[in-house]
């Protein structure tokens, strides 16, 4: 069954701490994306990778980093930096030849 | 960088009536328009798109409509249902680009 899968579905952080939150997909997409949705807000971009070992940085970058070691993974790190990170976090990929970009279910990181 | 703009925020409608969602873009170079329906706690799943070599294109109750020369392109839903009440989210993008997103409509189906 092909997707994209997020784990994990629920992340609490505590002050000065770093979390990552896990993306993978199976469906040998080259490009992959990290959303944040704020309520009330769009998506913003976060960091977006188009090839394997190579990442830019999107609208939101700072206090968030990412690695493409792999073309089917894809974590995020909100670093100690990242002064606000309560949010919804989700991850995409997208196909070239079908143009569409696919959604997981997201992640829901709080502060404690 | 390509700026998009939806309206309305709030939707309410009858069970049965129509909804229209509109959005305009800012980036003539854009031409892939997709729209995106996300459930409570759910991703945004991807229910039509159209690009910019077409004027319209409809799937079952679900049209959407693209009017290039305004930078305007709206999503219609006829005979709605209760289960199409979710958050409706506008995207455009030029090829090879990241797409930019509206900041939803709360669509509200009522019975």
């Amino acid at each position: 069954d092909g997707g994209i899968t997020q784990s994990p579905k629920y992340l609490f952080r505590k002050e000065g701490q770093n979390v990552t939150l896990s993306c993978e997909q199976n469906l040998n997409h080259d490009a992959m994306y990290w959303y944040r949705q704020d309520p009330g807000q769009g998506l913003r971009l976060i960091y977006y990778s188009q090839i394997v070992n190579d990442f830019q940085k999107g609208d939101i970058a700072e206090g968030y980093s990412v690695s493409r070691e792999k073309k089917e993974s894809f974590p995020l790190t909100v670093t100690s930096a990242q002064k606000n990170p309560t949010a919804f976090y989700l991850c995409a990929s997208f196909g070239t030849g079908r143009e569409k970009l696919f959604f997981g279910s997201g992640t829901q990181l709080s502060v404690l | 960088g390509e700026n998009v703009e939806q309206h309305p925020s709030t939707l309410s409608v009858q069970e049965g009536d129509s909804a229209v969602i509109k959005c305009t873009y800012s980036d003539s170079a854009s031409n892939y328009f997709p729209w995106y329906k996300q459930e409570l706690g759910k991703g945004p799943q991807l229910i039509i798109d159209i690009r910019s070599n077409v004027g319209e294109k409809k799937d079952q109750r679900i049209a959407v409509t693209l009017n290039k020369t305004a930078k305007h392109f709206s999503l219609h839903i006829t005979e709605t249902q209760p289960e199409d009440s979710a958050v409706y989210f506008c995207a455009a993008s030029r090829s090879g680009y990241a797409l930019n997103f509206g900041k939803g409509t709360s669509l509200l189906v009522t019975p």
